[in-house]
């Protein structure tokens, strides 16, 4: 069955660091999102994603933080200098959508700002 | 701004057991519910989508309904198994996909 898959894992970076947090959604689906979980906290929603361009981003999405689909298949999550506040699990999710309202989550990555 | 609510936060039940949770979300703008399994370490499964009010939906020994104009689901298990054990979300979503979720309940089925 077709999945979404997100690398690496786990991350630890310092604070101020760049990171990219990178996802291949499955190759049929049309919408992406980010979500992220801090730890104790209810996942939120962060960014969404459709035909190239931004469709919907969160407060929680400000300047630090930039997507790109550069190549058709993959889909990424940078953070331009890290806070202490951004550890938490990143989900990257897609949807087919043509009335298909599912979404398929990847496993997360697990990001540790020190 | 949707706030959608779950409780129990935790339960912890015998094998065999059956189980429900529940899932209040606002009603107003209602679009769709979504449950969701999410064991440790792997990715978020969706269970079931559900739109309509009155919705009843079954995956095995799991079953969700969905009640609009009230604002609230249930999910239930029937006859609870170790390998149940998971947190189990639910979330409102509008037409763009974008989710809100609820803390998760977790389950914890004891053999």
């Amino acid at each position: 069955e077709p999945e979404v898959t997100q690398t690496p894992s786990h991350q630890v970076t310092q604070m101020g660091q760049e990171v990219i947090l990178r996802c291949v959604p499955i190759s049929n689906h049309l919408y992406f999102y980010w979500y992220r979980q801090i730890l104790g906290q209810k996942v939120e929603f962060l960014v969404s994603f459709y035909n190239n361009e931004i469709s919907e981003k969160s407060e929680i999405f400000d300047d630090q933080f930039s997507v790109e689909r550069p190549d058709g298949s993959n889909f990424t999550l940078k953070i331009r200098s890290t806070k202490l506040e951004d550890s938490a699990m990143y989900f990257c999710a897609s949807r087919r959508g043509q009335g298909e309202e599912k979404l398929f989550f990847g496993s997360g990555t697990q990001l540790s700002v020190l | 701004i949707l706030n959608v609510e779950q409780s129990p936060q935790s339960l912890h039940v015998q094998e065999g057991d059956s189980t429900n949770f529940t899932c209040s979300f606002p009603s107003s703008n209602f679009y769709a519910l979504h449950w969701y399994r999410w064991e440790t370490a792997k990715s978020p499964e969706a269970l079931f989508v559900m739109t309509l009010n009155g919705d009843e939906k079954k995956k095995g020994r799991i079953s969700a309904t969905l009640n609009t104009k009230e604002g609230y689901s249930y999910l239930y298990i029937k006859g609870s198994q170790p390998e149940d054990s998971a947190t189990y979300l639910c979330a409102s979503s509008g037409n763009t996909g974008k989710l809100i979720f609820g803390q998760g309940t977790t389950l914890q089925v004891k053999p």
